[in-house]
């Protein structure tokens, strides 16, 4: 256990579909991430968000929306995707001092297995 | 901005052997290099990190160093068993910069 949970662990949705993943840190951290996890690809920062401020938005497609109510919690809500978007959605948490996030230590999610239909 | 270019892409030792992995960055400004592990059906997990004030640094069977003025930082693996069998990547930093990930290296230990 790393202190970040994700949920839900899988999840399989139609291109019409609107669903939400949801992260959750336990770890006191002021700074969480959505990373994008594609079989050939790198790690894809996608949101940065820093003392509940975005910081960071990778030219990510609107139809990926993120919210941070809070330090704690981490939302991504997820409308019209395309078959494409299937991945592995990973969320981390750290703790910064700059705007930016980076520099420490960051610790993952399990990740969320989406498949997109 | 960072560019991190990571390999070989994949790796198969002996158990026993020794493992090298090699990435190089792009930015001098980067001053946080983090070794992370990923095993099946997890996240990636951090098992070693060097900053740029230090050239090596050790934990049991795995080491890291960094070369600055080369841009250029390594992970070793010594002895290595079974469980050391997964995906590793490495990334930068510059501190107010997010993680600049490499590709990833899948590592095969084979008993």
């Amino acid at each position: 256990e790393t202190g970040v949970t994700q949920t839900p662990r899988h999840l399989v949705m139609g291109m019409t579909n609107k669903k939400s993943l949801k992260c959750e840190q336990h770890l006191g951290h002021n700074a969480m991430y959505w990373y994008k996890q594609s079989a050939k690809k790198p790690l894809e920062l996608m949101f940065v968000y820093n003392f509940k401020e975005q910081t960071e938005n990778n030219s990510v497609p609107s139809r990926f929306s993120p919210e941070c109510p809070n330090s704690s919690h981490l939302f991504l809500h997820l409308h019209t995707l395309q078959p494409e978007d299937s991945a592995l959605y990973l969320c981390a948490s750290s703790q910064d001092n700059q705007a930016g996030g980076g520099g420490n230590e960051q610790f993952f999610g399990p990740g969320t297995r989406l498949t997109v239909l | 901005g960072e560019n991190v270019e990571q390999h070989p892409s994949t790796l198969s030792v002996q158990e026993g052997d020794s493992a090298v992995i090699k990435c190089t960055y792009s930015d001098s400004a980067s001053n946080y290099f983090p070794w992370y592990k990923q095993e099946l059906g997890k996240g990636p997990q951090l098992i070693i990190d060097i900053r740029s004030n230090v050239g090596e640094k050790k934990d049991q069977r795995i080491a890291v160093t960094l070369n600055k003025t080369a841009k250029h930082f390594s992970l070793h693996i010594t002895e290595t068993q079974p469980e050391d069998s997964a995906v590793y990547f490495c990334a930068a930093s510059s501190g107010n910069t997010p993680l600049v990930f490499g590709k990833g290296t899948r590592l095969s230990v084979i008993a």
